[in-house]
């Protein structure tokens, strides 16, 4: 277990519905990081949140959005879903202190099926 | 820019054969960069980070300043490394960007 939960591992939905994953970091990480991975895409940073505010953001779609909560825990919120939204999406989590010599610790996914 | 370039989709050989894995960055300040690993569409694994210029799996990266590369290197492949690599920058704005990943296939 690398200490980052992410949940649901699967979910399969309609086009046009809203879906929400959930990701909880190591503890003790502040940051949170979302990447979208999809066959002819590689991984795509989505969207970083630090401590609860937003702190950068990548190639991430209008529809979708993400928050993190006093927690820690982010949610990733993906709505108006197409079909071309099926993939794996992983959430990571990290400590800026740490992070030059640990790197980022990934969790297992949520693979996303737009049907 | 920041950049990973990876230019090698797919990289094929046979077990016992020295492998390879292109990495090649645009970052103009003071690169951290790593080797993860991914097995079967599991989660990422790091592999390597350049500031500890350690071994895993009998696997090695050097960074090269000079060439902005930091190539991963095993001696001999095993079947067991058959698997999607992913080299990846860690800038100063916290955010890793990653290459487009380089799939090894080592066969038997």
């Amino acid at each position: 277990d690398s200490g980052v939960t992410q949940t649901p591992k699967h979910l399969i939905t309609a086009t046009g519905q809203r879906v929400t994953l959930r990701c909880s970091p190591r503890s003790g990480d502040l940051s949170v990081y979302w990447y979208q991975q999809s066959l002819d895409q590689g991984l795509q940073f989505l969207i970083q949140y630090y401590n609860g505010e937003e702190r950068a953001k990548g190639n991430i779609l209008e529809r979708f959005s993400a928050q993190q909560f006093p927690d820690l825990h982010s949610e990733l919120n993906l709505s108006s879903l197409e079909l071309g939204d099926s993939a794996l999406y992983f959430c990571a989590s990290s400590n800026r202190r740490n992070s030059w010599n640990y790197g980022y610790t990934f969790g297992s996914g949520t693979r996303l099926t737009v049907v | 820019a920041q950049r990973v370039t990876q230019p090698e989709k797919l990289l094929s050989v046979f077990k016992g054969a020295p492998v390879e894995l292109k990495c090649n960055y645009s970052y103009s300040g003071s690169p951290e960069l790593f080797w993860y690993v991914q097995y079967s569409r599991q989660r990422l694994q790091l592999l390597l980070r350049h500031i500890s210029r350690e071994s895993i799996k009998g696997f090695t990266a050097d960074l090269n300043k000079g060439e902005t590369s930091f190539h991963l290197k095993k001696p001999f492949a095993q079947e067991e490394d058959s698997a999607m690599y992913y080299c990846a920058l860690d800038t100063d704005t916290d955010k890793l960007i990653f290459g487009t990943g380089t799939r090894l296939q080592v066969f038997p």
